[in-house]
């Protein structure tokens, strides 16, 4: 089946600074979606983002599906922005599940 | 607008007993996802509906694990004889559109600590 890669797998900021989270995926993909897990467990949705850019507030996301990668970038972090970001995908051959990745853990610093 | 809705959020249970937990998607997502994910992990797929058939399910889901979707609209995942390897938080998904495509939306999840 599809394989899922985030990196960096853990990441440490000091508030404001800004900082690119990356997915890598090993097949082609109809859907990849970004997720925020707040600190209770809750998965946010960030973005729904097949291809393409797409911008909300100090978040922007990339994904270039035929290099097989997405970018989720952050800009002037903030305390609030902690937590696991998940990048999931869904491919038109792997079924009708979604994939995740291992996450990115991130903390930012006041 | 309501979101997806599980219950219980949290339950304790003793090795050995049956736990049963609720799904409540979006109205109108006639898809619907169960996923477990445990601590430092990503969401693992253990099953998924359309409308009321059970279309797919992983090779996680040993024969413990029963789910159902009787009338296309809610959806229950019992667990039977728990082991202390399930404590895990249950999460629940849903969304619509074609068979591919749609946005997934999550639910606050059901965490099941088994003693």
């Amino acid at each position: 089946g599809i394989q899922v890669e985030q990196s960096p797998p853990d990441l440490i900021l000091q508030e404001g600074a800004n900082s690119t989270l990356r997915c890598n995926f090993s097949d082609s993909v109809n859907n990849l979606q970004w997720f925020h897990q707040n600190p209770w467990g809750q998965l946010i949705n960030l973005f729904y983002i097949p291809s393409g850019t797409k911008q909300n507030g100090r978040l922007s996301a990339t994904t270039v599906a035929t290099e097989r990668y997405s970018l989720l970038y952050i800009s002037s972090s903030q305390t609030t922005d902690s937590g696991v970001y998940f990048c999931a995908v869904r491919t038109g051959t792997g079924g009708f599940k979604t994939i995740f990745g291992a996450g990115t853990r991130l903390f930012v610093k006041a | 607008d309501t979101g997806v809705s599980q219950d219980p959020r949290h339950k304790i249970t003793k090795r050995g007993q049956n736990v049963t937990f609720r799904c409540d998607p979006i109205s109108e997502h006639n898809r619907l996802y169960w996923y477990r994910q445990t601590l430092g992990q990503g969401p693992e797929f253990l099953t998924y509906f359309q409308n009321e058939a059970q279309l797919e399910k992983s090779r996680l889901l040993s024969d413990r694990f029963s789910a159902e979707r009787p009338k296309g609209s809610f959806s229950t995942l019992e667990i039977q004889r728990t082991e202390q390897g399930d404590s895990a938080m249950y999460l629940c998904a849903s969304r619509r559109g074609q068979a591919v495509t749609g946005e997934l939306f999550f639910g606050e999840g059901s965490r099941l600590t088994v003693l």
